[in-house]
């Protein structure tokens, strides 16, 4: 079992719509959960993180999270063409997991079409 | 600005050869980090170091090598034993926000070997 699992994709909304990107994870203990954005042929972006159980709102993303099922959620209302990209989603093991070690997933690639 | 810089962006490699992936941040942070990334796979960490003067392996060490003299800069060896080095390659930094560890990336250096 891979430690953070994503669907690839590709995921494709119509402009306007919520995408919902899902990753689960794991590590029981894990302590802390990224979403990160990265266009293709570039580095990575964060996109926000979040610790505790329930949901954490920035502007147009909602990051959700549920440690009892192990899994973490993205997001993304009124999709926009300049959201089209890959998400990573990045997982911070817990003590036995080595720190302050982020494990990423493969990412899913989304497609926001006119 | 602050930030995390790489280079060379473009790097071309005979096989046999070791080549040098230069990594500075003016950030102040502690952590800095080496991941490496193939298509369709998500980042792999090849080494990290939390303070000068020391680091550790990662997930895929084998064939790499680092140094961290200086806070600022965390210089990757890929070396000739690493059989598979054509990749991209991305650095970062990291600092505590809210007890989770954030990082943010280099723009990425993209190594192929001839």
């Amino acid at each position: 079992q891979k430690e953070v699992e994503q669907n690839s994709g590709p995921l494709s909304v119509p402009e306007g719509a919520i995408a919902s990107l899902n990753c689960t994870y794991s590590d029981r203990g894990s302590q802390s959960f990224f979403w990160y954005r990265q266009y293709s042929g570039k580095s990575p972006e964060l996109i926000m993180f979040i610790y505790s159980n329930g949901d954490k709102e920035d502007g147009r993303f909602t990051a959700q999270l549920n440690k009892a099922s192990q899994y973490v959620s993205l997001l993304i209302r009124d999709s926009q063409p300049s959201d089209s990209a890959t998400y990573l989603c990045a997982v911070n093991p817990g003590v036995t997991g080595g720190g302050n070690k982020l494990t990423f997933g493969t990412g899913t690639q989304l497609k926001v079409e006119l | 600005d602050g930030g995390i810089t790489q280079s060379p962006k473009y790097l071309f490699r005979k096989e046999g050869q070791n080549v040098t992936l230069s990594c500075e941040q003016n950030l102040n942070h502690d952590a800095m980090y080496w991941y490496r990334q193939d298509p369709g796979q998500g980042l792999r960490l090849i080494y990290y170091s939390q303070i000068v003067n020391d680091f550790q392996k990662g997930d895929i060490a084998e064939g790499y090598s680092v140094s961290r003299e200086k806070k600022e800069s965390f210089p990757l060896t890929v070396t000739s034993a690493q059989k598979n080095p054509t990749a991209f390659y991305l650095c970062a930094s990291s600092i505590t926000v809210s007890g989770a560890n954030v990082l943010t990336f280099g723009a990425g250096s993209r190594l192929t070997v001839l």
